[in-house]
């Protein structure tokens, strides 16, 4: 079947220092790859997105790159900033199942 | 363009009522798609419409029901609520059903007590 495994969290850093989620995925076929950030209080927002193997989404300075032999998709900044603290999601979208499969969530706090 | 919208934002209610949550896609998407959030067990999808037709379903029983207006605007139902319906329910659209874009309202805070 369709799923995906996150890092579990929560994450805690610094200001200014480098990110990573991880997040792999079991699926059949070439599903896209999603992360979803979701401020307190408020919905999911797209944050990058990429459609086929070897495909880097970018957004805000993060950064992901669906890898098709490892099945993953992390998530990546340089440099993060306290306004970035928030729950990421990975998902996976398989056409024909039309639906969004998401992973269990990484909360980040980032301290100043 | 206006994003999802979702009414109302926070609900309340006691076990046994029903309630009904609507959703008013992005100008233009046909698709509609329903998740619910809780801290257990994460996100999970409910169903799906697209032109007035449920496509697909997730696993949830029967109490859990929807429907799709001709101005593609949803409506999902609950029935015989229960404590652990208790959840935040998110609407998401999309173009076309076979988009992989989709994009989410800001959601409705469900607490049945």
């Amino acid at each position: 079947g369709n799923s995906v495994t996150q890092m579990e969290g929560p994450v805690t850093l610094s200001e200014e220092a480098f990110l990573t989620i991880n997040c792999t995925y079991t699926a059949t076929g070439y599903p896209s790859l999603f992360w979803y950030v979701q401020y307190p209080g408020e919905g999911l927002q797209l944050l990058l997105k990429a459609t086929k193997a070897d495909d880097k989404g970018s957004n805000k300075g993060f950064e992901a790159t669906y890898r098709k032999e490892t099945t993953s998709f992390h998530l990546e900044k340089g440099s993060v900033q306290v306004s970035d603290s928030a729950v990421y999601f990975c998902a996976l979208f398989k056409t024909g199942a039309n639906n969004l499969f998401f992973g269990t969530g990484t909360r980040l706090t980032v301290i100043p | 363009k206006a994003g999802v919208t979702q009414t109302p934002r926070y609900l309340i209610k006691t076990r046994g009522q029903q309630v009904t949550l609507s959703c008013s896609p992005i100008s233009g998407h046909r698709s509609v798609s329903w998740y619910q959030q809780t801290p257990g067990q994460g996100l999970q999808f409910l169903f799906e419409y697209f032109s007035e037709t449920q496509r697909n379903k997730g696993n949830f029983p029967g109490r859990f029901s929807g429907r799709q207006f001709s101005n593609s605007r949803s409506e999902m139902n609950v029935s015989t609520l229960e404590l652990g319906d208790s959840a935040l329910y998110l609407c998401a659209s999309s173009s076309t059903g076979q988009s992989n874009e989709q994009f989410f309202g800001p959601g409705t805070r469900l607490t049945v007590l």
